[in-house]
């Protein structure tokens, strides 16, 4: 079973920065690896697949590059509706595994 | 309008049974395996299960396997869960998440989830 980590915990950026959050896998998940974002009392959101590539309808500010076990994905620059948790999930092997979140807050 | 709608949720006591539903429109279910995706109280997100387009190919974390059934009706559109034995670390929000990429075969790849219901509760008391 393949265990993601991710790290910040917290992320404090103040708006107009950049945010970089990173996700590590303990074996290669090769290029599949995808990135959610979720906002308090709501669903999950796809933002980014295949390590770099964005959704529908995701603003080019969401970016996310890596391969093998260390991903990152960056935000160029925070907008208030950016403060939110992010997750990483592999999808190489069964089971589909998430990492445990970061929290994106207000510096 | 592609949406998921669960239901179902609820509050149940220890050892007891709930089933889960999560009603799909604006999109060829059939076509599309899905998951059963739970997040307990202030915590990450947890897969729980899948089931091909067909639903002749399951998978089971390890923590509900043996305890947890999937399975989905085509004709309504509907996909279910099935729970018993519950535990007090089945306490949570259970989704229901579409895969991106189809797959009508038994047994489907792992995907990424582009489509996710709104959610719904169980709370297990003991």
């Amino acid at each position: 079973e393949i265990v993601m980590t991710q790290s910040p915990a917290t992320l404090s950026v103040s708006p107009g920065e950049r945010g970089t959050l990173s996700c590590r896998a303990s074996q290669s998940v090769s290029s599949n690896l995808a990135w959610y974002q979720q906002k308090p009392g709501q669903a999950p959101r796809l933002l980014i697949y295949g390590t770099s590539t964005r959704a529908t309808n995701i603003p080019a500010r969401f970016s996310g590059s890596g391969s093998g076990t260390e991903f990152t994905l960056t935000i160029s620059s925070l907008q208030s509706e950016d403060f939110a948790v992010y997750y990483c999930q592999q999808y190489s092997k069964w089971p589909p595994a998430f990492g445990q979140g970061t929290k994106v807050e207000i510096k | 309008e592609v949406q998921l709608l669960e239901s179902g949720g609820g509050f149940v006591q220890f050892g007891g049974s709930l089933r889960l539903s999560c009603a799909a429109s604006g999109f060829t279910f059939s076509n599309y395996a899905m998951s059963w995706v739970r997040q307990a109280p202030g915590k990450g997100l947890e897969w729980v299960s899948a089931i091909s387009g067909g639903g002749d190919g399951t998978n089971y974390a390890d923590s509900v396997e043996g305890r947890f059934t999937i399975s989905r009706d085509n004709s309504k559109n509907t996909l279910y869960l099935q729970m018993i034995s519950l535990r007090d670390a089945d306490t949570a929000v259970y989704y229901c998440a579409k895969d991106r990429v189809s797959c009508s075969s038994a047994t489907c790849y792992p995907d990424v989830f582009d489509l996710w219901g709104q959610g719904t509760t169980v709370i297990v008391s003991s």
